[in-house]
């Protein structure tokens, strides 16, 4: 089974709120991704775990604030956000970062609108 | 610098014809793995197959093959016996040099569009 979940598929807020997107995988990935993609654009890396340590932060503004609380799951909480964050949000998992070319399995996505 | 190349924005195939998506690709490492995605409408990316600079022969998953040319630094997705449901983005990427990270570097895509 390489499934990833993510909850929820779609999400519209205002640029006061705070919300959080969840990502889950039950595959014993030590990895966990989370990525941006804008319309016909590549993913871009935002934050990388590795055995639930962040890991990588790609510059990311503090209003994303990436947090694993255990090896299964992955949130990403939002605050203050811009309408120009409203991107589908990508969650991933791999076996582990290093050592080996482990492909990353992805989530369906959150679909975020910023008003 | 590492550097994954899609020239073809757009791809037209008829159904059960086979078709090639091209990749190029840039590093210094040689040591790396190359990967393709395919993204439906839905969003979701899904892992097709992988490609590592030491495999001797080219990968192959189903109707997937991977033309892996190493001197032309190419790894071209070949696509047997087009399906309607192929229609999607495909996505080319590269592990990041070193691969302590795991992180990919994408290609800009190719959009195929299977036709009946």
């Amino acid at each position: 089974d390489t499934e990833v979940t993510q909850t929820p598929k779609h999400l519209v807020m205002g640029m006061t709120n705070k919300k959080s997107l969840k990502c889950e995988q039950h595959m014993g990935h030590r990895a966990m991704y989370w990525y941006k993609q804008k319309a016909k654009k590549p993913p871009e890396l935002m934050f990388v775990y590795s055995y639930e340590k962040l890991s990588i932060n790609e510059s990311v503004p503090s209003r994303f604030s990436p947090e694993c609380p255990n090896s299964s799951l992955l949130n990403l909480h939002l605050h203050a956000l811009q309408p120009e964050d409203s991107a589908l949000y990508l969650c991933a998992s791999s076996r582990q970062l290093a050592g080996g070319s482990y492909e990353q399995y992805f989530g369906p996505g959150t679909r975020l609108t910023v008003t | 610098a590492q550097k994954i190349t899609q020239t073809q924005p757009g791809m037209f195939v008829q159904e059960k014809e086979a078709v090639t998506l091209d990749c190029t690709y840039d590093t210094s490492d040689p040591s790396y793995g190359l990967f393709w995605y395919k993204q439906p409408s839905s969003g979701e990316m899904i892992f097709l197959i992988y490609q590592g600079s030491y495999d001797q022969q080219n990968a192959t998953e189903g109707r997937y093959s991977l033309n892996f040319q190493k001197a032309r630094k190419s790894a071209n997705l070949v696509i047997s016996a087009s399906q309607l449901g192929d229609s999607a983005m495909y996505f080319c990427a590269m592990r990041e040099e070193g691969g302590a990270t795991n992180k990919l570097i994408f290609g800009t895509g190719t959009l195929l569009a299977v036709q009946p």
